[in-house]
């Protein structure tokens, strides 16, 4: 079936120092791609998505590209902030049904300042 | 942007008696949802819901759960009875289209004691 592995978290970081969150999928087909970020006490919003295969995706700095052949949907910030403390979530949607996100275990990400 | 409304914010009730939780989704979206979350672990799928019926539901959606949205009005999940697994956050998010971006309330916090 469906599914998506991302890197394991948490990861601690120093303000200005550069961020990579790995997410691998497995899909039998090629659908859009989101990254969610969840912020202490909210629930997830979205980051960016990608509809289609080989594009990339950003916002706030972070960026993404969708690679169809490597199945890779890797998040990446040059410079991250204090502010960027949250649990990422790379979810792509479960081809079976269109409508159900497959959501990973989040990467928790801490940043001190 | 559009915003997904969840009453109460925190729901402290004895095991074994019902209890409802209410969304209000973002008012042009079709399909809606709900997501448990316990503290510190992943977002999991329960259900979701499209033209007044329940299109997918997970494992985690017990005999004891069920969703409705009567007229248009607000989007529930009741559980009945409850049991002390059910404490939890519970995420409501609606979307426009399957498959399309999630948009998620800030959680019922739900405590069975």
């Amino acid at each position: 079936g469906d599914s998506v592995t991302q890197t394991e978290g948490p990861v601690t970081l120093s303000e200005g120092t550069s961020l990579t969150v790995n997410c691998s999928y497995e899909t039998k087909q090629y659908p859009t791609l989101f990254w969610y970020v969840q912020y202490p006490g909210e629930g997830p919003q979205l980051l960016f998505k990608v509809p289609k295969a080989n594009e990339k995706g950003s916002n706030r700095g972070f960026e993404a590209t969708y690679n169809k052949e490597a199945t890779s949907f890797h998040l990446q910030k040059a410079s991250v902030q204090e502010s960027d403390s949250a649990v990422y979530y790379c979810a792509p949607p479960s081809v079976g049904d269109n409508s159900k996100l497959i959501w990973g275990l989040g990467t928790s990400l801490v940043v001190n300042p | 942007g559009p915003k997904v409304l969840q009453i109460p914010s925190h729901q402290i009730i004895d095991m074994g008696q019902m209890v409802t939780l209410n969304c209000d989704p973002v008012s042009n979206h079709l399909y809606f949802y709900w997501y448990k979350q316990i503290l510190g672990q992943q977002m999991e799928f329960l259900v979701n819901f499209y033209n007044g019926k329940v299109m997918e539901k997970s494992k985690l959606f017990k005999d004891q759960f069920s969703v409705e949205r009567p007229d248009g009005s607000y989007f529930t999940l009741k559980i009945q009875p409850t049991a002390l697994e059910d404490s939890a956050v519970y995420f409501c998010a609606s979307s426009r289209l399957g498959g399309d971006t999630l948009y998620f309330g800030a959680g019922t916090r739900l405590s069975v004691l």
